[in-house]
């Protein structure tokens, strides 16, 4: 199985702060990775799929990058609903695994 | 609008079955593949398997293989995850999902979840 682990698992981040959270796969998985936010009690929430592509209505702060084994989400300017906990998919074979999850909480 | 609503919440024994239902509207049934994944209690997410509506085609991991069962209702446009065997770390919150628009493995739009509870 393919493993993603992603870095920081906690972060504590303020209000107008750039953040990036990071994703590394244990085999390349060319650019079939999405990334989630989930807020307690939810389902998660859809941002970027295909490593780079940006889910329609998910604001423009939010963006994806990366190929082969290692991405990157960055959140440009944080608003008080960015914290979250964040997760990363990989659907390049499977079973689709997704990471462990970063904590992003209020500084 | 696309919506997946899942039935309710589900207390088990351990050694018992669970079946959860997600019925799908909004869009063509038959177009796009219905996932499953569950999140035990402040953990991760984890997928459990998915199913093709149009053929009926199944897909899980090999830990869940032999104990899940993904069907479908097409005249009622629901899909089902029958999960056998219940332990106690089966306790999780169940969502149905579904793919974007062009791809069915990345997950748009989800149910609202389902507790099942495993418990003695």
């Amino acid at each position: 199985d393919i493993q993603l682990t992603q870095s920081p698992s906690s972060l504590s981040a303020s209000v107008g702060d750039r953040v990036t959270i990071t994703c590394r796969a244990s085999q390349g998985i060319s650019k079939s990775l999405g990334w989630y936010q989930q807020k307690p009690g939810k389902a998660p929430n859809l941002l970027v799929y295909d490593a780079s592509s940006l889910e329609s209505g998910v604001p423009l702060r939010f963006s994806g990058s990366g190929s082969g084994t290692d991405f990157t989400l960055t959140i440009s300017s944080l608003q008080p609903g960015d914290f979250a906990i964040y997760y990363c998919q990989q659907y390049y074979r499977s079973p689709y695994t997704f990471g462990q999850g970063t904590r992003l909480e209020i500084k | 609008q696309v919506q997946l609503v899942q039935s309710g919440a589900e207390v088990k024994k351990p050694g018992a079955s669970v079946k959860v239902s997600c019925k799908a509207s909004g869009y063509t049934f038959t177009g796009h593949f219905i996932h499953w994944v569950r999140q035990a209690p402040g953990q991760g997410l984890e997928w459990v398997g998915w199913i093709n509506p149009n053929t009926g085609g199944t897909n899980s991991p090999q830990k869940f293989q032999g104990r899940v069962t993904i069907t479908r209702d097409m005249s009622i446009k629901t899909a089902y995850m029958e999960l056998s065997g219940l332990q106690s770390d089966d306790t999780a919150v169940y969502y149905c999902a579904r793919g974007i628009e062009f791809g069915d493995y990345v997950f748009s739009y989800w149910g609202q979840g389902t507790l099942v509870t495993v418990s003695s």
